[in-house]
């Protein structure tokens, strides 16, 4: 059975700090892999999807890479502003048809001025 | 376009009432999803379509039913509502091809006293 897991559970850092968010997973066998922001009683909001023969994804300040071999993701922020401050959730899509994401419980950000 | 779209955003329910939870795309997706997210928790699916006519069983699908006659809708039942139930449930759909990114609502929060 595929677990995520997201580490740290939280994490607060000085405006302007580049920082990364780790994300792994069990089974390799993926078809691709979600990064979600979620602000406080709000949805999700995609934020970056790499693809399972992707290495990497770049929006603006963020970066996601993925390791497949290894299992692991992770999303670099650069330059982190208060904005910033959310839940980061991290989803992997089953490859063979399962047809769906499976989440880790986040990671939440808090970036202060 | 509008996206995901979820009503009603708030509800609260005595045990054993029933509600239908509703969700429309306007994105044409072939795919629905619902979920469901309790404090401190991933995401868990409870059921999804892969199509008008084809709905299948999440991880966590006791106490709710759904339906999907046409493309656009996936409505979500929930018979003889229990505290167990109270949460928020997110609704999101995605195209069958390519990266198959998902596209989530921004939720129901419901209670059941």
């Amino acid at each position: 059975k595929q677990e995520v897991t997201q580490i740290p559970a939280a994490l607060s850092v000085p405006e302007g700090e580049n920082l990364v968010l780790n994300c792994s997973f069990t089974d390799s066998a993926i078809y691709n892999l979600q990064w979600f922001r979620q602000d406080p009683g709000k949805g999700l909001t995609s934020l970056l999807l790499i693809q399972s023969s992707q290495r990497e994804q770049t929006s603006g300040r963020l970066n996601a890479s993925l390791d497949k071999s290894s299992g692991r993701s992770t999303l670099y922020i650069a330059a982190s502003q208060p904005g910033d401050s959310a839940t980061y959730l991290c989803a992997v899509y089953l490859q063979g048809g399962s047809e769906k994401l499976v989440f880790g419980k986040g990671t939440k950000l808090t970036v202060n001025p | 376009n509008a996206g995901v779209t979820q009503t009603p955003k708030f509800r609260i329910l005595k045990i054993g009432q029933s509600m239908t939870l509703q969700c429309t795309q306007d994105m044409n997706h072939n795919y629905m999803y619902w979920y469901r997210q309790d404090p401190g928790m991933g995401l868990k699916l409870i059921y999804y379509s892969v199509g008008a006519g084809i709905t299948d069983k999440g991880e966590v699908p006791n106490g709710y039913n759904v339906s999907r006659s046409t493309t656009e809708d996936f409505p979500l039942r929930l018979e003889l509502a229990a505290p167990s139930q109270t949460s928020v449930y997110f609704c999101a759909s995605s195209y069958s091809q390519g990266d198959r990114e998902q596209f989530f609502g921004p939720g129901t929060r419901l209670t059941v006293l």
